[in-house]
């Protein structure tokens, strides 16, 4: 069966500094790999998505960017926190294949950035 | 912009009764529908997902899909205080011009079963 992990749980930051969160998937191969934020009491936005090593695509601009360095690693990173960088992380994937739609989430990060 | 409307309560409701949590959204074109449970502090868990017109049903949560009308439900009956929760809903969009597919989620209707 497939497994999603996310590290860290929490996360507190001073504004300004960097950021790295990693999410891995185990069980499958080529996932489709998703990064969202949600902040306290919102819905899910969707920040970037892969579909393959290497290939990152952006759904909104932002000082967050990400990388797939490896199959089923997905990264988080930024340079310089803001303090509206503060909300719960989530990491998830989905089979590669098109006309699936489900997507299965990590534990998740919470991040308080101060 | 495509977007997922739901009533973000919270809806509070006795043990024992039916939950009625709905959802609405924009693109006509969507084929696939999903409902998320999510306790607080922790991620989304997907628990129903309907592609049809009609109900599905599965243990005690029923789906209802009403495309005409771009209307989604989900029903829980036997309401029990464990099934408090914020349930999310989810439209799935192809993406023609990335040759992805994603998932619009509705900001979530916060549900309180009280005993």
């Amino acid at each position: 069966s497939q497994t999603i992990h996310q590290w860290p749980a929490t996360l507190v930051q001073p504004v300004g500094s960097p950021l790295s969160l990693e999410c891995t998937v185990e069980g499958t191969s080529n996932p489709n790999l998703y990064w969202y934020r949600q902040a306290a009491g919102r819905g899910l936005q969707l920040l970037f998505y892969s579909v393959g090593i290497g290939q990152i695509s952006s759904e909104v601009p932002q000082n967050l960017s990400a990388s797939r360095p490896q199959d089923r690693q997905f990264i988080l990173s930024s340079k310089k926190l803001l303090l509206s960088d503060s909300g719960f992380y989530l990491c998830a994937w989905k089979p590669q294949v098109t006309l699936s739609y489900e997507q299965y989430f990590g534990p998740g990060t919470r991040l308080t950035v101060t | 912009q495509k977007e997922v409307e739901q009533n973000s309560g919270p809806l509070s409701v006795p043990e024992g009764a039916i939950a009625s949590l709905n959802c609405t959204y924009s693109d006509r074109g969507s084929q696939s529908f999903f409902w998320y449970r999510q306790y607080s502090g922790k991620s989304p868990e997907l628990i129903m997902s309907i592609y049809s017109n009609g109900d599905k049903e599965d243990g005690r949560f029923t789906a209802q899909l009403n495309k005409a009308s771009q209307y989604v439900s989900l029903l829980i009956r036997d309401s029990q205080p464990s099934d408090s929760a914020t349930y999310l809903c989810a439209v799935g969009v192809l993406m023609f011009s990335g040759g992805y597919n994603k998932l619009i989620f509705g900001a979530g209707t916060r549900l309180a079963v009280h005993p």
